[in-house]
């Protein structure tokens, strides 16, 4: 079965500085790793996805993430944090082997950037 | 740029009762899913839908639950007889479906309140 975990509940960051949002994740087979964010009264808006070849992947807004499949961790990161990135984030997972295209879910963090 | 509508935001019906849950995907993209949250819990996958029919299937997608594409734009969500632990947000996503790496778009969601 796969799993995801995101160990934070919450992340605190000032304005201006980096961020990182963790997350680990189980596959049996080779992990299909996603990011989303989700405001206020919206959806779970798509950020960046890994699936194959560089260990880092860019995303939207500036987010950027890097997979380690020795850690088995895909944490999510900013050099410089906004006030406007304060929201919830999920990490979640596909197995590629398992030809399933539902996602399992992180059970989220919220990212509170102070000005 | 496209997004995943759903229809309506809050709906609040009483036990027993049955609900319709009402999304618009994205009008290119060919696989559909729902996926539920319950409040302060993991967004959990209950169905996926492709070529008309029920691609995958969660748990707790039981005999409560049907989904349908009435038309070609509408792809909806019944639950038959609502209980209790029904109440949570549901999501609507899809997917262009071309590549088993596509990634998922989600809508706003709608908040059942089972009362």
């Amino acid at each position: 079965a796969q799993s995801v975990a995101q160990p934070e509940d919450q992340v605190n960051v000032a304005e201006g500085n980096p961020l990182t949002v963790k997350c680990t994740y189980s596959v049996s087979g080779n992990p299909y790793l996603f990011w989303y964010v989700q405001y206020p009264n919206r959806g779970l808006q798509f950020l960046l996805k890994y699936i194959t070849g560089d260990n880092l992947v860019k995303g939207s807004y500036g987010f950027e993430a890097e997979f380690n499949k020795s850690q088995t961790s895909f944490h999510l990161k900013k050099p410089s944090a906004l006030v406007s990135d304060s929201a919830l984030y999920f990490c979640a997972v596909r197995d590629e082997g398992t030809g399933r295209r539902a996602l399992t879910f992180g059970s989220g963090t919220r990212l509170q950037v102070q000005p | 740029e496209p997004e995943v509508t759903q229809t309506p935001s809050h709906q609040v019906t009483q036990m027993g009762q049955e609900v319709i849950l009402r999304c618009v995907p994205i009008s290119n993209h060919l696989y559909f899913y729902w996926y539920r949250q319950i409040l302060g819990q993991k967004v959990e996958f209950l169905v996926s839908f492709y070529n008309n029919e029920i691609s995958e299937k969660s748990e707790i997608f039981d005999d409560q639950f049907s989904v349908e594409r009435p038309d070609g734009s509408n792809f909806t969500l019944k639950i038959r007889s609502t209980k209790l632990e029904d109440s949570a947000m549901y999501f609507c996503a899809s997917s262009r479906g071309n590549d088993f790496a596509d990634e998922q778009y989600f809508g706003p969601g709608t908040r059942l309140t089972v009362t």
